[in-house]
């Protein structure tokens, strides 16, 4: 049902090291998200954009930063990665007037 | 500040019964609360939303309820299934703000 897409699924990779998470939808919403949760925990919003241009940083925006230059598309970037950046990252999305969330299927990263 | 909370943290159940899964909040202004389910590995899809005007929301075998002046919601699952296995997440959303999230319930139907 939804057309949310994040890749990659798994990712490995060494401190300090940069990174951009993707994040696509096909379906014109407004309203994307970036949530951060581990593993029995809750989840923390990172960043949120409520149309093209626009970007919010949430609860836990730590050293990370995205960018909405088109609609359909919601990267998170974090510049330089440290292991307590270990977690699972997912991706959100709803149009304007509809409460109904669509999640990716996340990104589980792991910083050595 | 607005805390969710849902006990147990994890729960198993023979196949075939009916269960309730609950979830608290501290503060009775929300504008609404849905309720998640997430599978191993996976996003999260949206099972049931209920507005803070209503008190109930059903489909199929899912029913959710809404008591504002207690802080509570349950979600009732008929005649479970081991499909029904999987981690059970609500979140509220204050009066326009974002959501807040339980760190989820556990379900384990046992065949």
């Amino acid at each position: 049902e939804a057309d949310i897409y994040q890749t990659p699924r798994y990712l490995v990779i060494g401190t300090g090291k940069k990174i951009t998470l993707e994040c696509s939808q096909t379906m014109g919403h407004d309203k994307m998200y970036w949530y951060q949760q581990d593993p029995g925990m809750e989840l923390h919003l990172i960043h949120y954009s409520y149309g093209v241009n626009s970007t919010e940083k949430g609860d836990l925006s730590s050293e990370s930063t995205v960018s909405r230059i088109r609609t359909e598309h919601f990267p998170l970037t974090l510049e330089s990665a440290r292991p307590s950046h270990t977690s699972q990252y997912l991706c959100a999305s709803r149009a304007g007037t509809n409460e109904k969330l669509f999640f990716g299927s996340g990104t589980q990263l792991s910083v050595l | 500040k607005q805390e969710v909370t849902q006990i147990p943290a994890a729960l198993s159940v023979p196949e075939g019964e009916n269960l309730v899964l609950n979830c608290s909040f501290t503060d009775s202004a929300i504008y609404n609360l849905q309720w998640f389910r997430q599978d191993p590995g996976k996003g999260l899809t949206s099972l049931l939303l209920i507005q803070s005007s209503q008190r109930e929301q059903t489909s199929g075998r899912l029913n959710a309820s809404l008591d504002k002046s207690s802080g509570r919601s349950t979600l009732y699952i008929a005649a479970s299934q081991p499909g029904d296995s999987a981690t059970y997440l609500c979140a509220v959303r204050p009066s326009n703000y974002q959501l807040i999230w339980g760190a989820g319930t556990k379900l384990i139907i046992k065949p």
